[in-house]
Formats: C-alpha cells, structure tokens, sequence
C-alpha cells in the first residue's frame, strides 16, 4: 500500500538505552523529516533530509541521530534515551516543501523510564 | 524559530466563524495549514504560495500577506467536524517545515 509508515507505533524503554524509531513511504518523496510533539510546543523539528546521504538538523537535534542510506527510509535513533525524550514522534515526507502537501505517519508514542 | 499563531485556543458554536492568525520572523517561500484530530496525524488543509495563488479545502479559505510574512485561516460556518488543533507550518528556503504552536478549536452544538 502506498503511504508513509512508522514503527513501532508504541515504545517504552529505560533511560540510557538505545532506542530507533523506523520511517518508510512509498512515494519517493524527496524531503523528510522528524518531529516531536508535546503538549504547549506543538510539532518540533528534530532533523530533516533533502534526499538519501543528505540530512540537516531542525529546531531540537540534540540527543537523535538520523541516517538515510535509501529514499524510502529515514530511521531516527536516540543514542541514549532521556526522560525529556518522551514524546510521540511523527515523520512526514513532501516531495517539494515550497507547494506541495507534507504527509504524515501515524506517529510513535515513545515513553522513557 | 517555530511561527506564532494566535489564538492558543478558541470554542465556538455551530455556524459560528473564527479567524486564525501566523506570523513568522523568517522570509517565506509558503505557508501551509494543517489540522489535527485527537490521538491522529495532522492533516493537510490548504498551502498559500507567494503570488497569491491557493492549493485545498473548498470549504476554508485562507490568505497569505507575503511582506510581513503572516497568514491567516478563516473558517466560516463552523461544524462540529471542524473541532480539532490547527497548525500553520512555514517552508523556508532549502525546504524545511517548521510547524506553529497550534490553535486548539473547539465546536460546541
């Protein structure tokens, strides 16, 4: 089926424990990217990617990690989980963000004890 | 920096309009809006492109004033499926999308 995944779609895991969240869309779209939502700070940007082996950070990246060797895919791993890093995660791609619709996964809600 | 809407929070009743403000610091290539149920992803409504011209929802229009850098949605006649957070989101230059604090809205019958 044609659309934008994300896996797992519920996490919990430990504090200082490695943690990756998957991102996979069908429709080659160029741009991806990652945010974290939570309440009173709508959605942030955590890193985005122009086009497989070329990524930029957002407006918070510190504590992820990102990589994309395919354009389908675009995994992002939080090296040593945090408690500040409970969150739900969303990923969205858009082919072009100057007009084109940006189209989400039904996101992730990570919880870190 | 994320854009600024205004207001945080509106409730309304059936039939009743609301206006939504963004503003933002940075210069833009458009604005898109975005609406977003309950435990769900955000939703596209509608994108506003410099030179005025319009991509989406046949029943919510919107306007983009490109030297100060704001939009605004108009949402007239409201309905109860109205009822969600909406979320402007800025496309800058090299592409990237940054989203708004959201508008929560709230319908009432």
């Amino acid at each position: 089926d044609a659309g934008i995944t994300q896996s797992p779609r519920y996490k919990i895991t430990e504090t200082g424990r490695q943690v990756t969240l998957m991102c996979h869309q069908t429709w080659s779209h160029s741009y991806m990217f990652w945010y974290r939502q939570d309440l009173g700070h709508g959605l942030r940007l955590i890193y985005y990617s122009a086009a497989a082996d070329i990524t930029d950070k957002g407006e918070v990246p510190d504590g992820y990690v990102v990589s994309r060797s395919k354009t389908e895919n675009f995994p992002l791993t939080l090296e040593s989980a945090t408690r500040s890093q409970t969150s739900v995660y969303f990923c969205a791609s858009i082919q072009f963000a100057g007009n084109t619709e940006a189209f989400f996964g039904q996101g992730t809600r990570l919880t870190v004890v | 920096q994320q854009p600024v809407q205004s207001p945080q929070a509106v409730i309304l009743r059936e039939g009743e309009d609301a206006v939504i403000n963004c503003s933002s610091s940075k210069a833009l290539y458009s604005v898109h809006w975005y609406r977003q149920k309950h435990g769900e992803a955000p939703v596209f409504l509608m994108i506003l492109l410099k030179g005025g011209e319009q991509k989406g929802h046949e029943k919510i229009s919107a306007s983009f004033n490109e030297k100060k850098q704001q939009s605004s949605l108009y949402l007239t006649a409201s309905q109860l499926s109205y009822s969600g957070t909406y979320f402007c989101a800025a496309a800058e230059a090299g592409n990237m999308l940054t989203f708004g604090g959201g508008t929560r809205l709230m319908v009432k019958p």
